[in-house]
């Protein structure tokens, strides 16, 4: 069965120093995602990516974060400048569509831990 | 705004008990409701769903019913197994409401004991 795969299982980063999160989505699905789960806490819509720009994004997601898309199979999240409350497990996600037909497929996710 | 609430705490069970996770939600729209599972060392998985009122959803004998009078979406198993052990979350997303965004409540840790 096709998979959202994603890149590092596990980072550990130093306060301030730039991160990058990598995710392959399922192949043939046209809408991104990024979530996070603070630990202890619910799991938390971060922002939404179709035809290559933001399509929705949550008060959570700051000029600190940004993401992109720079080829056909990749979707990254960038945090610019981390901080400790960003360590998290954050979790990558696609869809082919938006309707309620739609199952949102999500990867294991990228724990990142900010020392 | 739209949001998921799960019943507090670890739900811990002997293999064969019946298991019940209550989930309520306010949206303002029609939400689509789903069950999420995370086994393990693993990502999160859809484990059912349904669209529209009094619908069932079901998979691998977990059972769900979408009570709009009661704003609910209970998830039960007659007879779980110790491979049931996982956290379970509650989710809807409420396309109508504006956004695509599935929001989640903050999950039950499921031990089952052999």
């Amino acid at each position: 069965e096709p998979e959202v795969t994603q890149t590092p299982s596990h980072q550990v980063t130093q306060m301030g120093q730039e991160v990058i999160l990598r995710c392959v989505p399922i192949s043939n699905h046209l809408y991104f995602y990024w979530y996070r789960q603070i630990l202890g806490q619910k799991v938390e819509f971060l922002v939404s990516f179709y035809n290559n720009e933001i399509s929705e994004k949550s008060e959570i997601f700051d000029d600190q974060f940004s993401v992109e898309r720079p080829d056909g199979s990749n979707f990254t999240l960038k945090i610019r400048s981390t901080k400790l409350e960003d360590s998290a497990m954050y979790f990558c996600a696609s869809s082919e569509g938006t309707g309620s037909g739609n199952t949102i497929y999500f990867g294991e996710g990228s724990w990142l831990t900010v020392v | 705004g739209d949001s998921v609430t799960q019943m507090e705490g670890p739900v811990t069970l002997s293999e064969e008990a019946f298991l019940t996770i209550n989930c309520t939600y306010t949206a303002t729209g029609y939400p689509s409701l789903f069950w999420y599972v995370q086994y393990p060392g693993e990502g999160l998985q859809l484990l059912l769903k349904a669209t529209k009122a009094d619908d069932k959803g079901s998979n691998k004998g977990f059972e769900a019913t979408y009570r709009k009078e009661t704003t609910s979406f209970h998830l039960e198993k007659g007879s779980v197994q110790v491979s049931d052990s996982a956290v379970y979350f509650c989710a809807l997303r409420d396309p109508l409401g504006g956004n695509n965004r599935l929001a989640f409540g903050k999950g039950n840790q499921v031990v089952v004991i052999p």
